[in-house]
Order: C-alpha cells, then sequence, then structure tokens
C-alpha cells in the first residue's frame, strides 16, 4: 500500500459524457501528478500540481483539466469523453520537488479504470 | 522525445536472474536512474535508484555503466511474481518523468 488513494476504482460512462477522478496523496507529499495508460502502452504523463499551483503539463487534452485543493487532494475532469479516453488514470505524489540534485520518488496509487462506452 | 531505450519483453526461468538493460544515452550528470515495475494493472511500484555507483537492496541490484549511458536491473532469483513490466527511468526535465514503454518481464516455471 502506497498511501495514495484513488476513487473511483473503476467507472463505466458514455461518449459525450464528463467524469471526476479524485486522489489523495500519501500524508506530507505536496506534489500530485496524473498519468494516462491506455490498454497496452506505457504511462503518458499528463500534468502536475505541487501545494495547489499547476507546475508541469504533459500530453494534456485541452478536454482534460486538473486542479489540487488547499487540502492537497487532486482532481481531474474529463469532458465531452471519446471512445479513445478508455484507460486505467493514475494519480501519483511524491516528496519534495526542490532539489534537483536529490533522488526524488514518486508513489503510485491503485489507479481509476475508465471505460467510455 | 526517448529517453530510455529497453527490449520489449524478456524471458527468465523462475529461480535465475533476470538480467533487464536499459539505455539512457542523454541522461545529465546529476540525473538519477530509477527503476519501477508494474504487476499486470496495478500501480507502478519503486525497486531502486542509483547515480554512479552499483546499487543492492533486498529487491534487486542495479548496475551502471562508467559513462552512465545505460544501466542493468537484476533480479537475483526471478519467481513467478516478479513478472511484470519493468521501467527504467530517468527525469526528463525537474519535475517530469519519463516511463517509455519498459520490459516485459516473464518468468517462467
Amino acid at each position: 500500500d502506497s498511501g495514495v488513494t484513488q476513487t473511483p476504482k473503476h467507472l463505466i460512462t458514455a461518449t459525450g459524457q464528463r467524469v471526476t477522478l479524485r486522489c489523495s496523496p500519501r500524508s506530507g507529499d505536496l506534489s500530485v501528478y496524473w498519468y494516462q495508460q491506455s490498454l497496452d502502452q506505457g504511462l503518458q504523463f499528463l500534468i502536475q500540481y505541487y501545494n495547489g499551483e499547476e507546475r508541469a503539463k504533459g500530453n494534456i487534452l485541452e478536454r482534460f483539466s486538473a486542479q489540487q485543493f488547499p487540502d492537497l487532494h487532486s482532481e481531474l475532469n474529463l469532458s465531452s469523453l471519446e471512445l479513445g479516453d478508455s484507460a486505467l488514470y493514475f494519480c501519483a505524489s511524491s516528496t519534495s520537488p526542490l532539489l534537483r540534485v536529490k533522488p526524488y520518488f514518486l508513489y503510485f496509487g491503485p489507479g481509476t479504470r475508465l471505460t467510455v462506452t | 522525445d526517448a529517453k530510455t531505450t529497453q527490449p520489449p519483453s524478456m524471458d527468465c526461468a523462475e529461480g535465475r536472474a533476470a538480467n533487464l538493460p536499459c539505455n539512457h544515452s542523454t541522461i545529465s550528470g546529476n540525473e538519477y536512474v530509477y527503476w519501477y515495475r508494474q504487476i499486470h494493472s496495478q500501480g507502478p511500484q519503486y525497486i531502486i535508484h542509483g547515480l554512479k555507483n552499483n546499487e543492492t537492496n533486498e529487491m534487486a541490484s542495479l548496475i551502471i555503466t562508467e559513462d552512465r549511458k545505460s544501466s542493468t536491473l537484476i533480479l537475483p532469483h526471478a519467481t513467478l511474481r516478479d513478472t511484470a513490466v519493468y521501467y527504467c527511468i530517468v527525469r526528463v526535465h525537474f519535475n517530469k518523468f519519463y516511463f517509455g514503454s519498459g520490459t516485459k518481464l516473464n518468468v517462467k516455471p
């Protein structure tokens, strides 16, 4: 158990709909990352937040957005869903990101499996 | 934008050592190499990391070449439970981790 929680575990919805995925980081971790993993694909970095502020963006679609709240939990919002958005969505949290020369670990949650029909 | 190169799959007999190679020729001088694994569709799990020297922990050993352009993860006595996708990771930027496609390790009885 990494200490990172994600809800829901599974989500089935129709094309065109909007969903929200939730992530609670490990206690004390200020940074949250979101990754997407489509079937038999690697993990694609979407976005990162640190203490409520967006810090880095990857291949995140304009239909997707995220935020990190004062209590440090994060939500990933996916709208106008398409069949191709079906994937596993992972959240990860990390220790301090500020010291480049020090090792830096990501702790992953169990993921949310999104199925768009 | 590939930062790491790994073979797509490898087989290993149960009880034998599994040696998983990774090329990371563009790694910068002060960046660590990290290894994670993903069992089935679970969240990736940290295995080990290293900078210049070889490292060992309870899960695995990490051998990094002197020029730091490649590394090898060693599972000394692979078990069926080690069947997973293994990712060699370097930080692309300050706070981005590039996972690549990983190596699917099949441990066979």
